[in-house]
């Protein structure tokens, strides 16, 4: 079974609009972890929410997660064309420290 | 701010040859990671290192791969005989947390390098 599903695979949107990704998982989790990735490069960390944690907020990023859903979601408010990138989440679960990655959603902001 | 990084950025080799990536992570990090993303596909873990031993690895993790921390600042990933399907991306990565915290801390934040690209050839 999949761990940490991205949907949509792909969003389009104009510069200054809010987008939401959404991230779904299947077992229940230590904490969830969302990363940008510019294509071709590095993994960039955005946020991490606990298991315990129902929304949390870095600047633009405001991330949410419902257990009882097994769910999570990434708001970016006034979105920038440089925030064009692929968006995972990750999972850790257990005694595991390794993290299982999404499929990602590839943002697309148009100036 | 502290960053992981990786060389060499880009790693060209013959099928069979045996190459090793090189990370340097975070100073005062204990955990480190190694994760592949074969082009278009998920990121995968590899295999997780603590205390100068294998703490977790997956089953990608065969016996042609090994990790190695050579000195007080290297972290390496040795694949001894490379096979077409190795060519991917290779990520190391490091967190903070000493063994026995607190699960879900934010110190488990794990800080990926930017990754080098290895192609079979």
């Amino acid at each position: 079974s999949q761990q940490g599903e991205e949907d949509p695979q792909a969003l389009s949107i104009q510069e200054g609009e809010n987008a939401t990704m959404n991230c779904s998982y299947k077992t229940s989790i230590n904490n969830l972890q969302w990363y940008r990735q510019n294509s071709g490069r590095g993994l960039v960390h955005l946020i991490l929410i606990r298991s315990n944690e129902r929304e949390k907020h870095s600047g633009r990023l405001r991330v949410t997660l419902d257990t009882s859903k097994k769910s999570s979601s990434l708001l970016i408010t006034a979105s920038r064309a440089a925030d064009t990138a692929s968006y995972f989440c990750a999972t850790n679960s257990g005694s595991a420290r390794q993290l299982t990655f999404g499929s990602g959603t590839q943002l697309t902001v148009l100036p | 701010e502290p960053e992981v990084t990786q060389t060499p950025s880009h790693q060209v080799t013959q099928m069979g040859q045996e190459v090793i990536l090189r990370c340097v992570p975070i100073s005062n990090h204990l955990y480190f990671y190694w994760y592949r993303q074969i082009l278009g596909q998920k990121v995968e873990f590899l295999v997780s290192f603590y205390n100068n031993e294998i703490s977790e690895k997956s089953e990608i993790f065969d016996d042609q791969f090994s990790v190695e921390r050579p000195d007080g600042s290297n972290f390496t990933l040795k694949i001894r005989s490379t096979k077409l399907e190795d060519s991917a991306m290779y990520f190391c990565a490091s967190s903070e947390a000493p063994f026995g915290f607190d699960r879900g801390d934010s110190t488990d934040t794990q800080y990926f390098g930017p990754g080098t690209r290895l192609t079979v050839l």
